[in-house]
């Protein structure tokens, strides 16, 4: 089982470059999410969706955008990347049914802004 | 959502058993607690949660206090494949068609729990 899948693993990015991460999940789940983990910082939530075609901001969305136009899929997109958002980023998904708080993460990418 | 607390870090031998704790003093009754864990360079991933009762799964148990200010998540024999940081999380549980809002979670520090061989 695949399960949640991110691409790429590692990327760098110059200041001012644009790029999207994708995530994939084949378990059929409705909620998906984003998250950034930086030293010291714990895990912090950019965007959600609880559903196809529906996002939602979490704690720090500035600077992404998100968009998921299939269930499966979950794109996280930088526009105009900057050096602090240099971080290793996480998506996640979850089911709506009573396993709803079991959320699955993705092995997550490491992402530098030079 | 309920401050915790954890210690930074643990040790634990090889096959013994791991207690790691966790203090929320100030949680509200339809606040569970969750735990998740993250080896190096991976995803967290869940491994338990409860309300009141002490819940046990093939991955650990959980152990609420019956004032439920603190827990304690016990790894029975501990592997060194269980070293990780170990997050645990307190947060109520959003009922049927809430938004996904409700399933924010917060990951604090966590405890990073070392086995030694």
């Amino acid at each position: 089982n695949a399960g949640v899948t991110q691409t790429p693993k590692f990327r760098v990015l110059k200041t001012g470059q644009s790029m999207t991460l994708l995530c994939a999940q084949d378990m059929n789940h409705e909620y998906m999410y984003w998250y950034r983990q930086d030293p010291g910082m714990g895990l912090r939530l950019i965007h959600y969706s609880v559903g196809e075609g529906t996002t939602a901001k979490g704690e720090v969305p500035d600077g992404y955008n998100v968009s998921r136009l299939k269930k499966q899929n979950f794109l996280l997109g930088l526009e105009s990347a900057a050096p602090s958002q240099t971080s290793v980023y996480f998506c996640a998904s979850s089911s709506r049914d009573r396993e709803r708080e079991k959320l699955f993460f993705g092995s997550g990418t490491q992402l530098s802004v030079l | 959502d309920a401050k915790t607390t954890q210690p930074t870090s643990m040790d634990c031998a090889e096959g013994r058993a791991a207690n790691l704790p966790c203090n929320h003093s100030t949680i509200s009754g339809n606040e569970y607690v969750y735990w998740y864990r993250q080896i190096h360079s991976q995803g967290p991933q869940y491994i338990i949660h409860g309300l009141k009762n002490n819940e046990t799964n093939e991955m650990a148990s959980l152990i609420i206090t019956e004032d439920r200010k603190s827990s304690t998540l016990i790894l029975p024999h501990a592997t060194l494949r269980d070293t990780a940081v170990y997050y645990c999380i307190v947060r109520p549980r959003s009922g049927l068609g809430s938004g996904g809002s409700n399933y924010k979670l917060t990951f604090g520090k966590g405890t990073l729990l070392t086995v030694n061989p």
